[in-house]
């Protein structure tokens, strides 16, 4: 039972276009949304990560938009770089589920030069 | 190392044996967690350590999958009677504590393959 969905399971933009990766989410107890980066061969690394209480939130070329009503939160990556080629995941933890993230499915992102 | 360290980095062997992955978290985080990621998919949550506390089992598939912890630092996760549905990537991660504003830091996972 997947209860966050991501989407889409890949995406290819040129240099400097504005990829954006969806997570739909169902348990309405999940208080914290991170995003991860994997590159192949290496463990995931937190990216951003917003609480519900905030509608968006920007570090550096990164942006998390969150829509409590919809249920509904993306990542916006500005002017991409190939550099930023990489699978993206989106997670969400449960108040009291001891911090234990529930995962996406993943997003393979391909940013051509 | 600063980071979480896994080991074996890649582990074959063959249906029917038993396997032991090890993660050594990051000095001074208190919980500890084994995630499995499947090819192409996302990562699926097995156990869970905090503290002294007893663990949080609720992801382990088969009871041929156990984990302990020894002296609230090093994990090994252990698969018994591996079949060809065990073949993932099989990641730790750590964190100070079981706090939301603590971030999961994780290693880079043993790639498990059963023949």
């Amino acid at each position: 039972q997947q209860q966050v969905k991501q989407s889409p399971q890949s995406l290819i933009v040129q240099k400097g276009g504005i990829p954006i990766i969806n997570c739909a989410y169902e348990n309405t107890a999940f208080d914290y949304f991170p995003w991860y980066q994997q590159f192949p061969g290496k463990g995931p690394a937190l990216l951003i990560a917003i609480r519900p209480d905030v509608s968006e939130k920007k570090e550096g070329r990164f942006t998390i938009s969150f829509n409590k009503s919809a249920k509904q939160f993306s990542l916006h990556i500005m002017d991409s770089q190939p550099g930023d080629s990489a699978t993206y995941f989106c997670a969400a933890r449960g108040a009291n589920a001891g911090n234990m993230l529930t995962f996406g499915g993943g997003t393979r992102l391909m940013v051509k030069p | 190392g600063a980071g979480v360290s896994q080991s074996p980095s890649n582990k074959v062997t063959e249906k029917g044996k038993d396997v032991e992955l090890r993660c050594d978290p990051i000095s001074g985080h208190t919980a500890l967690y084994w995630y499995r990621q499947s090819l192409g998919q996302g990562l699926e949550f097995l156990i869970y350590f905090q503290g002294n506390s007893a663990p949080d089992k609720s992801g382990l598939p088969s009871d041929r999958f156990s984990a302990e912890r020894t002296g609230g630092s090093v994990s090994t996760l252990t698969i018994q009677r591996t079949q060809q549905e065990d073949s993932a990537v099989y990641l730790c991660a750590s964190s100070r504590n079981r706090g939301s504003n603590q971030p999961q830091h994780f290693g880079d996972g043993t790639r498990l393959s059963i023949l």
